[in-house]
């Protein structure tokens, strides 16, 4: 098992420029999400999916937009970077389950730097 | 709304050393909690988690932490660190949003262990 995978693990783009951060799971998990860590604020929920077909809000999704068309994938696009977007992107997955919470498995992270 | 504040932002401490990362966060619900560890240049793993039962918690690597819920705290400690230790904390609090647990994250606490 890969786990949860990301790509690129850099990434430097110019203000106005557009990409889209992969990630993918071999796990066979119904949820993923997509978090952004900077300095002092710790991670804040981006966008996050319970199934295919489905996504929803997290804290921060402005700038940003995802869409989850298989079990495994869930790319987030920014359609035109800004300075403020410049920060550290992990996705996480986890189980839908009877438990009252399903751990959450981070990958490794995209480090994005926007001029 | 729910809330995490970790009260220290960095914490340096010797070798053998007892350490305690303090935590305190707000909710309106039962909360389930968390802490992560995130080793330099890698992403998040589950140190230990609070969901029911027992307040006193014990978690990988010889961590432990205690639920206190009339002083809404959840401290990390550790008897005795080692230089691999050293990290970043992140204490976090689940929020159910339908069927989905949004994890609401404190700020960190960088663990500085020296020889």
């Amino acid at each position: 098992n890969a786990g949860v995978t990301q790509t690129p693990k850099f990434q430097v783009l110019k203000t106005g420029q557009s990409m889209t951060l992969q990630c993918a799971q071999d796990m066979n998990h119904e949820y993923m999400s997509w978090y952004r860590q900077d300095p002092g604020m710790g991670l804040r929920l981006i966008h996050y999916s319970v199934g295919a077909g489905i996504t929803d809000q997290g804290e921060v999704p402005n700038g940003y937009n995802v869409s989850r068309s298989t079990t495994e994938d869930f790319p987030l696009r920014l359609l035109s970077a800004a300075p403020s977007q410049t920060s550290v992107y992990f996705c996480a997955s986890s189980k839908r389950g009877v438990l009252p919470y399903n751990e959450q498995f981070f990958g490794p992270g995209t480090r994005l730097t926007v001029l | 709304a729910q809330s995490v504040t970790q009260l220290d932002s960095q914490v340096p401490v010797f070798e053998e050393a007892p350490v305690e990362l303090r935590c305190n966060y707000s909710s309106s619900v039962s909360v389930y909690l968390f802490w992560y560890v995130q080793y330099p240049n890698q992403g998040l793993q589950l140190l230990l988690k609070y969901l029911s039962g027992s307040t006193l918690v014990k978690g990988i690597n010889g961590f432990e932490a205690e639920f206190n819920k009339s002083q809404t705290s959840f401290h990390l400690r550790k008897p005795s660190v080692h230089i691999s230790d050293t990290a970043e904390y992140f204490c976090a609090v689940s929020v159910p949003s339908g069927g989905y647990n949004k994890l609401i994250f404190g700020a960190g606490t960088r663990l500085a262990v020296h020889p």
